[in-house]
């Protein structure tokens, strides 16, 4: 049972703009930034957002990232195949001390 | 900066796993950011095991304080995990990373990640 809680799955097709949810509370994502990564099959975690909605050097605008209270979202518009990855949010938990992620979310282009 | 996770990828219950970060390209004693361990079990999602500074202060997960060692070497460019009385609860690919120390959290340089299974 993880701490942030995110939809298992999601899909889209090619072009179309999905949307990831993340859930948690006040002691981590209400007090504290999110952050997003992409784990494509077979590979590490990638830095995906930081600090809510920043994107690292390299990472598409097609990739963006919203808070609000205790819940957060990642957007992707313009789905592509490449996109097909799982996808985890995470944040510091001040009840926790500690690093909290979501469960993950595979994401499927149909 | 490259970062390369290195130790044995099998261990017997109760045993202790150990595992070395390598660093490359850049020094570890430069300060700027916490050097972390992160786990995924087998089809399952990430858990962050603990971080080290390089003055040597940790944090660690609540849960696996009572087992868990994060040590560095500035000298050999290394961190290391060290996990007691293991499980095959603690079968899982072991990732280390690097955050910067004004986002902690933010971790933005991992590793390939190394397989640990622990049976007898």
């Amino acid at each position: 049972q993880s701490v942030l809680t995110q939809p298992p799955s999601a899909s889209g097709t090619p072009g179309q703009r999905v949307t990831i949810s993340c859930s948690g509370s006040n002691s981590n994502i209400g007090n504290n930034y999110v952050i997003w990564y992409q784990q494509l099959p077979g590979t590490a975690p990638k830095l995906l957002i930081y600090r809510n909605d920043q994107r690292p050097s390299g990472v598409p605008d097609r990739f963006s990232g919203s808070k609000s209270g205790t819940s957060a979202s990642l957007a992707i518009s313009g789905l592509r195949s490449e996109d097909e990855a799982d996808y985890y949010c995470a944040a510091w938990d001040d009840s926790l001390s500690g690093v909290v992620f979501g469960g993950g979310t595979k994401l499927t282009v149909l | 900066v490259q970062l390369q996770e290195s130790g044995p990828g099998l261990v017997k219950p109760s045993q202790t796993l150990s595992l070395t970060c390598t660093v490359s390209g850049g020094s570890l004693s430069s300060g700027s950011y916490y050097w972390s361990w992160i786990r995924q079990h087998p089809g399952k999602g990430l858990e962050w095991i603990g971080y080290i500074y390089y003055i040597g202060s940790t944090h660690y997960n609540p849960s696996l304080k009572s087992r868990l060692t994060i040590s560095i070497d500035t000298s050999k460019n290394q961190f290391s995990l060290r996990l007691s009385s293991v499980t095959a609860a603690d079968t899982a690919v072991y990732y280390c990373a690097r955050a910067p120390d004004y986002d902690f959290w933010t971790f933005d340089l991992w590793g390939q990640g190394t397989l640990v299974t622990v049976s007898s």
